[in-house]
């Protein structure tokens, strides 16, 4: 299965824009790139997932590589409620295989 | 929608007891996946089903475990016999299309003593 590589924590300040990296060079050119955070005792909620051009929604953008090796989750303004684990996963054959995640702190 | 509904919310049993997890995926979501939480093994895909039907449980731990969806609004996975080392959160999902987004339950942490 192909692997993502995250830095095990980040932290950033509140209000202040957070760019998540992702290493995943052994992707191939079906996989999907998704990401997903969980929150502390609640279960992962979807961010956003792209597969070759960049992708914006509500919660985040994501931005990918030409060569698609890697992958940068961006969120515009963190705030305290945007602390949280966050997981980048390569999709593949109806299946998300979570990896250890990065885990995101935002100070006030 | 209620979003994915898991019961109960918190479980604890003696080792050696049967346990059964309940899940309702929402409505018209034709995917449904249970996952496993541990510290020391992150989240795990243990089977998932389409239309009912189990496509993949390769994630099952052992014979102890089993996983059934008589309709396709209800799901049960059940641990007989339970053993300390099964207690972790286990989540549900579903979703109407994989590669899209999938909903993910509250939980439900299982303590085997």
């Amino acid at each position: 299965d192909a692997k993502t590589t995250q830095p095990n924590s980040m932290e950033s300040n509140e209000e202040e824009p957070v760019h998540l990296p992702c290493n995943h060079s052994t992707i191939s050119g079906t996989d999907y790139i998704h990401w997903y955070r969980q929150l502390p005792s609640q279960g992962p909620e979807y961010v956003i997932h792209g597969l070759t051009s960049n992708v914006n929604n509500r919660m985040a953008s994501l931005a990918i590589a030409e060569d698609r090796k890697s992958s940068t989750l961006i969120l515009h303004r963190a705030t305290l409620r945007d602390a949280a684990v966050y997981y980048c996963i390569l999709f593949a054959g109806n299946m998300l295989t979570f990896g250890g995640g990065t885990r995101l702190m935002v100070k006030p | 929608d209620a979003g994915v509904i898991q019961s109960p919310r918190h479980e604890v049993t003696e080792m050696g007891q049967e346990v059964t997890l309940r899940c309702k995926p929402i409505s018209g979501h034709d995917y449904l996946f249970w996952y496993r939480q541990t510290m020391m093994r992150g989240l795990e895909l243990l089977i998932y089903f389409n239309n009912n039907v189990p496509i993949d449980d390769s994630g099952m731990p052992e014979d102890r475990f089993s996983a059934k969806m008589p309709n396709a609004s209800f799901s049960t996975l059940k641990i007989q016999p339970s053993e300390p080392r099964d207690s972790a959160v286990y989540f549900c999902a579903s979703s109407l299309v994989p590669v899209n987004e999938q909903y993910f339950g509250p939980g439900t942490r299982l303590t085997v003593t």
